[in-house]
């Protein structure tokens, strides 16, 4: 079946550093890949998609590219604010089948 | 824009005890989808439904009930409350099942004692 494993959490990082969230995806055929975004007491909101290999997906200064070649969708952003601190998942959806969610990494900025 | 709404936000209930959570979106979305969040276990789909009137089981269906008479409305049944039903309960609705995005509402936090 498909699955999503993502880099355990969570993450502790200054502000203006660089982040990476690691996440490797196993599943048969060309599945779409999300990040999705999650603030506290809020439900996940769509961070950025990308649809087929070598894609990238940008919003709000991050960045994931669909590597077919290692199954992989990495998080990065060049420098992170206090405001990024949340939790982060990362999700893929294979045509009519469930969309599945890694565990999700939380990420904490600090001043 | 309403977008996803999920009443209530907290609830309490005892063991055996039944309760409904309600779901509506206004996006004329034909997927909607029940999903449970667990520390460290990430979201676990529930129930689905892929338009008014079709509903199908999840990872995690037992003890959960849910039906679709319209297309905007999706409840979820909890039919005799259990401890191990403590958890966040996310709706979720997308245009397709496709790579078409999940829109979720805030979640309600609901407490078995």
């Amino acid at each position: 079946g498909n699955s999503v494993t993502q880099m355990e959490g969570p993450v502790t990082l200054s502000e203006e550093a660089f982040l990476t969230i690691n996440c490797t995806y196993t599943a048969t055929g060309y599945p779409s890949l999300f990040w999705y975004v999650q603030y506290p007491g809020e439900g996940l909101q769509l961070l950025l998609k990308a649809t087929k290999a070598d894609d990238k997906g940008s919003n709000k200064g991050f960045e994931a590219t669909y590597r077919k070649e290692t199954t992989s969708f990495h998080l990065e952003k060049g420098s992170v604010q206090v405001s990024d601190s949340a939790v982060y998942f990362c999700a893929l959806s294979r045509g009519y089948q469930k969309v599945t969610f890694g565990t999700g990494t939380k990420l904490q900025v600090i001043p | 824009n309403a977008g996803v709404t999920q009443t209530p936000k907290f609830q309490v209930l005892k063991t055996g005890q039944s309760m409904t959570l309600q779901c509506a979106q206004d996006m004329n979305h034909e997927y909607m989808s029940w999903y449970r969040q667990d520390p460290g276990m990430g979201l676990r789909l529930i129930h689905y439904s892929v338009g008014a009137g079709i509903t199908d089981q999840g990872e995690v269906p037992n003890g959960y009930n849910v039906s679709r008479s319209t297309t905007e409305d999706f409840p979820l049944r909890l039919l005799s409350a259990a401890p191990s039903q403590t958890s966040v309960y996310f709706c979720a609705s997308s245009y397709n099942q496709g790579d078409s995005p999940l829109h979720f509402g805030n979640g309600t936090r609901l407490t078995v004692t």
